[in-house]
């Protein structure tokens, strides 16, 4: 069955510091792959997006992701993270229906704290 | 101007009432969909329309009976409302090979 992990429910970091927030998955095909976030009583916003292509895939705000099929993970990364990337991040995999993108399986998501 | 918006933000009611939330995108998507996300933040699909014909149809309760009147609205309808049935409900909307862009939520709650 498809499905998404992302195994740290909770992490908190320093304002500044590097970050790396893991999703592994587990799908019979090439997937699509989405990292989104939430902030409170928002709704979800788009960072990244793997379709195919260069494995390293840059998004918005200064985050990024690299797909590696042999580990079957998609883990996020910021090199240096802000107060305001406080909130919650879900890691989905996008169900292929005939070529095209079906439903999104989301991970449980991690919250990421932001200590000053 | 509002990709895709829901109506309304928040809803309180009794069990055992019947509610609507409604969707409706601008961006000229083929594809809506309608997700829930639960107390521990978890989103499950419940279903996904493709120019008004239901695709997807998950394990929900048949009191969910979804509505797309046209390509650009996808509305929720829930009959006789339960406790479990509190929750977070999105609706997103995508074409072919491109992400899914989502609304703001609609927080329902039952008393």
């Amino acid at each position: 069955a498809q499905s998404v992990t992302q195994p740290d429910i909770h992490i908190t970091v320093s304002e500044g510091a590097s970050l790396e927030l893991r999703c592994n998955y587990s799908y019979g095909a090439t997937p699509y792959l989405f990292w989104y976030v939430q902030s409170p009583g928002q709704g979800l916003q788009l960072l990244l997006k793997y379709f195919s292509g260069d494995t390293l895939v840059q998004g918005i705000k200064g985050f990024e992701a690299e797909f590696k099929r042999s580990q079957s993970s998609f883990n996020l990364r910021k090199p240096s993270v802000h107060w305001s990337d406080a909130a919650e991040y879900f890691c989905a995999v996008g169900r292929r229906l005939g070529g095209s993108q079906g439903n999104l399986i989301f991970g449980k998501g991690t919250k990421l704290s932001v200590k000053p | 101007d509002t990709a895709v918006s829901q109506t309304p933000k928040y809803l309180v009611t009794q069990m055992g009432n019947d509610k609507s939330i409604k969707c409706e995108q601008n961006l000229g998507h083929d594809t809506m969909y309608w997700y829930k996300q639960d107390s521990k933040k978890f989103l499950k699909i419940m279903f996904s329309y493709n120019n008004k014909e239901l695709i997807i149809n998950e394990t929900v309760p048949n009191r969910f009976s979804p509505k797309s009147p046209d390509k650009a609205h996808l509305n929720l309808h829930i009959n006789s409302l339960e406790l479990g049935d509190s929750a977070v409900y999105f609706c997103a909307s995508s074409q072919p090979g491109q992400p899914q862009h989502f609304g703001d939520g609609t927080r329902l709650s039952i008393l």
